[in-house]
């Protein structure tokens, strides 16, 4: 059964902190993406990968960075956490066939 | 860029049929998708189309038309588990051919 694993469900961080979501696939999937979801905003790009060491910036990629040193890996980092990223990720992984995208459960990230 | 337009809200009796819209403009369109999403949980991949013409899928069938910019997706003999958010997706050459996302349309199925 195909996987996309997202290191943690729910988090809670204070501004100014370092935040790391990790995220992993086991389909040998070329490409990884990070989307972030708001009510009435719907899902955003943020940063995508179409190989290892490979990044490039999506819609949305201010305050935001991503590290993909293996190639089931793909990593978003927020560098000084702020209140307007409060948000749920979503890691998301595609392949062959027409490249529709697998989708981790997504963190629900909560910035205080 | 890219513009994705479907309702935002629909609401539908168990058993019965539901048609959900999406209208797209996009200058280097190149496949649409339709996700579902149950409340908490992550999108799943329901249907995918790239040329005109209607794909079925069990009681599932998505229909494009590329002139139109529109497509629908149809959910027949409706359950209650259907009950969820439903989006739509545009892939667009120029954007890397990376998936654009519509806000998404949230159905309730009533008993």
């Amino acid at each position: 059964d195909v996987k996309v694993t997202q290191s943690s469900r729910y988090l809670v961080k204070r501004t100014g902190e370092k935040v790391f979501l990790e995220c992993v696939q086991d389909m040998d999937h070329e490409n990884m993406f990070w989307y972030r979801q708001d009510p009435g905003l719907g899902l955003r790009l943020i940063y995508f990968s179409y190989d290892v060491k490979m990044k490039e910036k999506g819609d949305i990629p201010e305050g935001y960075s991503v590290s993909r040193e293996k190639k089931e890996r793909f990593s978003l980092i927020l560098e000084s956490a702020s209140t307007n990223q409060t948000s749920m990720y979503l890691c998301a992984s595609s392949g062959g066939g027409p490249g529709e995208l697998f989708f981790g459960e997504g963190s629900r990230l909560t910035v205080l | 860029g890219q513009n994705i337009d479907q309702p935002t809200e629909m609401t539908a009796t168990e058993g019965a049929i539901v048609q959900i819209n999406c209208t797209y403009q996009t200058s280097g369109f190149n496949g649409l998708f339709w996700y579902q999403q149950h409340a908490g949980e992550a999108p799943t991949f329901l249907s995918y189309n790239v040329l005109d013409g209607l794909e079925e899928k069990g009681r599932f069938s998505s229909f494009l038309s590329r002139s139109k910019g529109y497509s629908y997706l149809l959910l027949k003999e409706l359950q209650m588990k259907d009950s969820a958010s439903y989006l739509c997706a545009v892939r667009d050459q120029t954007g890397a051919n990376n998936l654009f996302f519509g806000t998404g349309t949230r159905l309730t199925v009533i008993p």
